[in-house]
């Protein structure tokens, strides 16, 4: 069975300019997370997506930050403008939603972006 | 205070020690728990659901302390290949599914 993919794996970017993840969940799991994780720290949910609707968008910066999941399969997380603060790891996870095992998430690899 | 908290650590710990972390919650009303480990620069992977009764899978055992709040991990035996970090993670239920992550406890196998 085939993982999250992510990509770009890594990013270099100016303050200011503007930068799109994208992510494909593993085929069936109906719902999709993005997480930022700064370095030292946990995951911290930005969007949580069930099937192409938001549930969970409460810790997004919404003036910067953007994502939509359409078709209720991949997803593309858009920053715009960067700022420094924003360096670090971009996680996407998929969990399949149904009845014991919603809860576990299984992620991608990551993007890794440096804001310069 | 925090929904999920977590001593960073480090710990570092020789090989063959045991070792035990603790994880608190502050919503009572959670219900699902989760230890998920995380390889220096690499993705959190689920390393072992928590389950009410307790759980234990080889040298990794998962203990529930609802009345006090907490989850614990014991590592027996441990390896060199356990450095990693370990973290803590809590579900709730309230119209949709929602986790939390505690900042993880960094743990270092020491030859």
């Amino acid at each position: 069975e085939a993982g999250v993919a992510q990509s770009p794996r890594y990013k270099i970017i100016e303050k200011r300019q503007s930068v799109a993840f994208w992510c494909n969940p593993i085929s069936g799991h109906a719902t999709l997370y993005w997480y930022q994780q700064i370095l030292g720290q946990g995951p911290k949910l930005l969007i949580q997506f069930q099937n192409n609707g938001v549930v969970d968008d409460s810790q997004l910066p919404k003036d910067r930050f953007s994502a939509e999941r359409l078709k209720g399969v991949d997803s593309t997380l858009k920053i715009q403008p960067a700022k420094l603060e924003d360096s670090a790891v971009y996680l996407c996870a998929s969990s399949d939603s149904s009845g014991g095992r919603s809860y576990e998430q299984y992620f991608g690899p990551g993007t890794r972006l440096t804001v310069t | 205070r925090k929904e999920v908290e977590q001593d960073p650590g480090p710990f570092n710990v020789p090989e063959g020690a045991t070792v035990a972390f603790n994880c608190t919650y502050s919503n009572s009303a959670s219900q699902s728990f989760f230890w998920y480990r995380q390889d220096c620069r690499k993705e959190p992977k689920l390393l072992m659901s928590v389950y009410s009764s307790g759980n234990e899978d080889g040298r990794f055992t998962a203990q529930l302390n609802r009345a006090s709040q907490y989850i614990s991990l014991l590592i027996r035996d441990s390896k060199l290949s356990d450095s990693a970090t370990y973290l803590c993670v809590v579900g709730n239920s309230g119209g949709y599914q929602k986790v939390t992550f505690g900042i993880g406890t960094k743990l270092q196998v020491i030859p």
